[in-house]
């Protein structure tokens, strides 16, 4: 089953407004991770969070994490029409050695 | 650097045929992973290798084999192919520490149409 979901699935904004993409998770994790991919393409890396994080800045990217509600968030500000593509959270749990993904927010960037 | 190949890129196969996707990386990374993407369901893990010579399974391993034989490469095998098995495959690597598995990088997929 999957550990993350995003919410919400799809998501369509007009260019230079704010997108914010939610993660939920289940079990207590080492670490968060955000993934974008475009469309046909492989999965590019974003940004990682530790659990002993609360948030954390990448350029236009912010994300949050709160391990006491098992949730992140994703925003990206000032959007622009190349943001167009699925996101991704992923959970690193303890012990796994592995990286679940949830299913994906398609963000959609209307000029 | 090339960092995460797979080959081939896309493939035909015919129900019950057997084929192997082939994942390199120059990395040096020590975990590796083939994952699979259906509309809507996001990734799924298929197998997973913490070091050469170790395998282990993930979410959906049932259909498919792999071997870790040289750090660099990750094969996963189809032993005989089914319509379900359609689908875009994607091998991914990390470095792995202590602290978790890190940060992944994917290849571009490899696309398995199974008729």
């Amino acid at each position: 089953s999957q550990q993350g979901e995003e919410d919400p699935q799809a998501l369509s904004i007009q260019e230079g407004e704010n997108a914010t993409m939610n993660c939920s998770y289940k079990t207590s994790i080492n670490n968060l991770q955000w993934y974008r991919q475009n469309s046909g393409r492989g999965l590019v890396h974003l940004i990682l969070i530790r659990s002993n994080e609360r948030e954390k800045h990448s350029g236009r990217l912010r994300v949050t994490l709160d391990t006491s509600k098992k949730s992140s968030s994703l925003l990206i500000t000032a959007s622009r029409a190349a943001d167009t593509a699925s996101y991704f959270c992923a959970t690193d749990r303890q012990g796994a050695q592995k990286l679940v993904f949830g299913q994906g927010t398609r963000l959609t960037i209307n000029p | 650097n090339a960092g995460v190949t797979q080959t081939p890129k896309f493939r035909v196969l015919k129900t019950g045929q057997s084929m192997t996707l082939l994942c390199a990386q120059d990395m040096n990374h020590e975990y590796m992973y083939w994952y699979r993407q259906d509309p809507g369901m996001g990734l799924r893990l298929i197998h997973y290798s913490v070091g050469e010579g170790t395998t282990a399974k993930g979410e959906v391993p049932d259909g498919y084999n792999v071997s870790r034989l040289k750090k660099q490469n990750f094969l996963l095998g189809l032993e005989s192919a089914a319509p379900s098995q359609t689908s875009v495959y994607f091998c991914a690597s990390s470095t792995g520490t202590s602290g978790g598995t890190g940060e992944l990088f994917f290849g571009e997929g490899s696309r398995l149409t199974v008729l």
